[in-house]
């Protein structure tokens, strides 16, 4: 079955450090995307990146990165020079599509903390 | 702002109740999504529509309902409401399928008491 795994349940760091996400799929798909998005405490969920199976090219936009290991299944998210305002929930999801779905897997998300 | 509406922002009722949830998509997105998100089950889909056809159906209850119109807003339909369903409601809309992104509304925070 399709699933997301995100094991860092809560991460805590100070301003500036680096902080690294981790997110771990399992699917049967060829083809599917990754996605990530960020819930804000005020609890609006934010899209940030949509990636496909057959891209593996690591993406950057700011402090944000993105790493995809199709060999690992993984799509890990790094965020450099943390800043309090990144403290959210991130989740990370999986396609899944076929004729008779059509739907996003969402993983537990990961609480990141920054302190000032 | 992702450009998707939903209302209420809150709604509190009683268990056995009925509500109906209600979202409009971003300008040109065919397609709406309902999630439901709870503390102990996370983030879950419920159903998606797309240009007002039913697409496809994930852990969605009898007691719960969808459509969408032809102006392409949607509305989601809760009906004997249990303690259980207090979570988050969220819609979201995309211009297609789940392989494009998903843009998510404030989403509708329920309360049955």
């Amino acid at each position: 079955a399709q699933k997301v795994t995100q094991a860092q349940t809560e991460i805590s760091v100070v301003e500036k450090e680096d902080v690294t996400l981790d997110c771990v799929y399992e699917t049967r798909d060829t083809t599917y995307y990754l996605f990530w998005y960020k819930q804000p405490p005020s609890g609006e969920l934010v899209f940030l990146i949509r990636r496909n199976s057959f891209d593996e090219q690591n993406e950057i936009s700011g402090r944000y990165s993105w790493n995809f290991q199709k060999s690992t299944s993984s799509f890990n998210f790094t965020i450099t020079a943390s800043q309090v305002v990144d403290s959210a929930v991130y989740f990370c999801a999986l396609s899944e599509r076929s004729y008779n779905t059509d739907k996003l897997i969402f993983g537990t998300g990961t609480r990141l903390q920054v302190f000032p | 702002d992702s450009g998707v509406t939903q209302t209420p922002k809150h709604l509190i009722t009683a268990t056995g109740q009925r509500v109906t949830l209600r979202c409009s998509p971003r300008s040109g997105d065919l397609s709406v999504y309902w999630y439901q998100q709870s503390l102990d089950q996370g983030l879950q889909f419920l159903i998606q529509y797309y240009n007002g056809e039913e697409r496809a159906k994930g852990n969605i209850l009898e007691r719960f309902s969808a459509q969408q119109f032809p102006d392409l807003h949607s509305e989601l339909n809760l009906s004997s409401l249990e303690l259980g369903d207090s979570a988050l409601y969220f819609c979201a809309s995309s211009v297609g399928t789940v392989y494009n992104e998903q843009f998510f509304g404030p989403g509708t925070r329920l309360t049955v008491l």
